[in-house]
């Protein structure tokens, strides 16, 4: 079946580092969401990216699409403890379809 | 005060007992989720309804029964066919194709 790979499972960093992770999808997708989930809370959508190639910045938080619309990744800039979390990727592969979510990348800041 | 609403936020129920989660939206979205989280693992799709008195299976839906017979309600109802309910359940909503809204979510344990 469809499926989203998500890469790494797990990121220690220590404040101030850079991080980055990444989300692959063996067919094209329609579009893909980024999620982010606070330990012991609920996923909270951060953006949705649909051109091909497309890039966004939210502060210190860069998402980018493939060009091929088959991988995306999230960049985070200068990692703050409040960054601590797991981030999900999500990608549907038909306008209005349903979304298929990735393992999550699970980031924890030293500070 | 717009949301959603899932009840109760920890259930414990016995083997062999059906139980019924709760969801509720005031957003007046039209479509309706629920997902499935266990530890370690993204979120995975069990039912979604797009319409009021409509529904679809999704991933995992062996083991669970939904229903939507108004639009800011779709109860998830876990029975004791599903051999694995212990687990976080989460409900969202979404209008369209954009992000989707999460509830607090419901920490079942089945012993």
């Amino acid at each position: 079946g469809q499926q989203v790979m998500q890469i790494p499972q797990y990121q220690h960093v220590q404040e101030g580092e850079d991080f980055t992770t990444y989300c692959n999808s063996s067919t094209t997708l329609s579009n893909i969401q980024w999620y982010k989930q606070r330990p012991g809370g609920h996923p909270v959508f951060l953006i949705q990216l649909v051109k091909s190639g497309e890039v966004k910045k939210q502060k210190r938080l860069t998402f980018q699409f493939g060009e091929a619309k088959k991988n995306s990744s999230l960049h985070i800039t200068a990692t703050q403890t409040t960054d601590v979390g797991t981030y999900f990727c999500a990608g549907s592969y038909n306008q209005g379809g349903k979304l298929i979510f990735g393992q999550g990348t699970e980031l924890s800041v030293k500070p | 005060d717009g949301g959603i609403t899932q009840s109760p936020k920890y259930l414990f129920r016995k083997e062999g007992q059906n139980v019924t989660l709760s969801c509720e939206q005031n957003l007046n979205h039209d479509a309706m989720y629920w997902y499935r989280q266990d530890p370690g693992q993204g979120l995975r799709l069990i039912y979604y309804s797009q319409i009021v008195n409509d529904f679809q299976k999704g991933d995992i839906a062996e083991g669970y029964s939904v229903s939507r017979e108004k639009k800011e309600s779709f109860p998830l109802t876990v029975t004791s066919a599903q051999k694995n309910p212990t687990a976080f359940y989460l409900c969202a909503s979404s209008q369209s194709s954009y992000e989707q809204y999460f509830g607090p979510g419901t920490r079942l344990t089945v012993t």
